[in-house]
């Protein structure tokens, strides 16, 4: 079955750039899905960031403005976010998921990991 | 940007009763609402989708109506387990969450 796998630095300094790779497994990263980050601050609800199709078409949360870019490596069967200028309002815990043909819901989900901004 | 809204913030509620969340949008979803539960320390789980769809693995007494702007999460007989936090989530537009229900004992 696919699984999803969230890695990247779990501490990063205010003003610095915030990266995580999800790698796939179980299928293809170019088979019709939307690959996606989640957030979810301390306590808080659930936040999407924003999607990529293999194809290399983005859609992004307005909220996060240009910081955010979501790529994709089919070499390597994953996909990574970076969030620049990022403050403590970053912090949350990123989860990657993705929208499955063909309900276009997110029916598989990463364990999640959990990124710090602090100094 | 859809704003989708949930009620109540907080559900309290015995093993063995009902509870019922709803979730207001903005504008017109038509069906394209789907909910998810989470309990503490794990990733949200699919529950309904398409308004009343039920997800593969989840027991029948979970159940979904509504369509356009107003939807309903219906869990019958709660059983120990269903007590998490409960989102909707829309894709009719992008994507967008809602705060969540917290069912709580």
């Amino acid at each position: 079955q696919v699984q999803l796998q969230e890695s990247g630095a779990g501490l990063v300094k205010p003003s610095g750039t915030l990266s995580l790779t999800c790698a796939v497994s179980g299928t293809s990263i170019t088979t019709s899905n939307w690959w996606t980050w989640v957030r979810q601050s301390p306590g808080k609800g659930l936040e999407w960031i924003g999607e990529i199709y293999h194809t290399a078409n983005v859609n992004y949360n307005q909220s996060l403005g240009s910081r955010v870019t979501i790529s994709v490596d089919k070499s390597k069967n994953q996909f990574s976010l970076n969030l620049n200028s990022v403050t403590a309002a970053d912090t949350a815990i990123y989860y990657c998921t993705a929208k499955r043909c063909c309900n276009w819901y997110f029916e598989v989900w990463g364990r999640g990991a959990l990124v710090t901004v602090s100094a | 940007e859809i704003v989708l809204t949930q009620s109540p913030a907080t559900l309290s509620l015995s093993p063995g009763e009902r509870a019922t969340l709803s979730c207001w949008a903005s504008q017109s979803l038509d069906s394209y609402l789907a909910w998810y539960q989470q309990k503490p320390g794990q990733a949200p789980r699919l529950v309904i989708y398409d308004a009343s769809k039920r997800a593969t693995g989840i027991p029948a007494r979970f159940s979904g109506s509504g369509s356009g702007t107003d939807f309903t999460l219906t869990i019958s007989n709660l059983e120990p387990e269903d007590f998490a936090i409960y989102y909707c989530q829309q894709r009719r537009s992008l994507v967008s969450f809602g705060g969540g229900t917290k069912v709580e004992i």
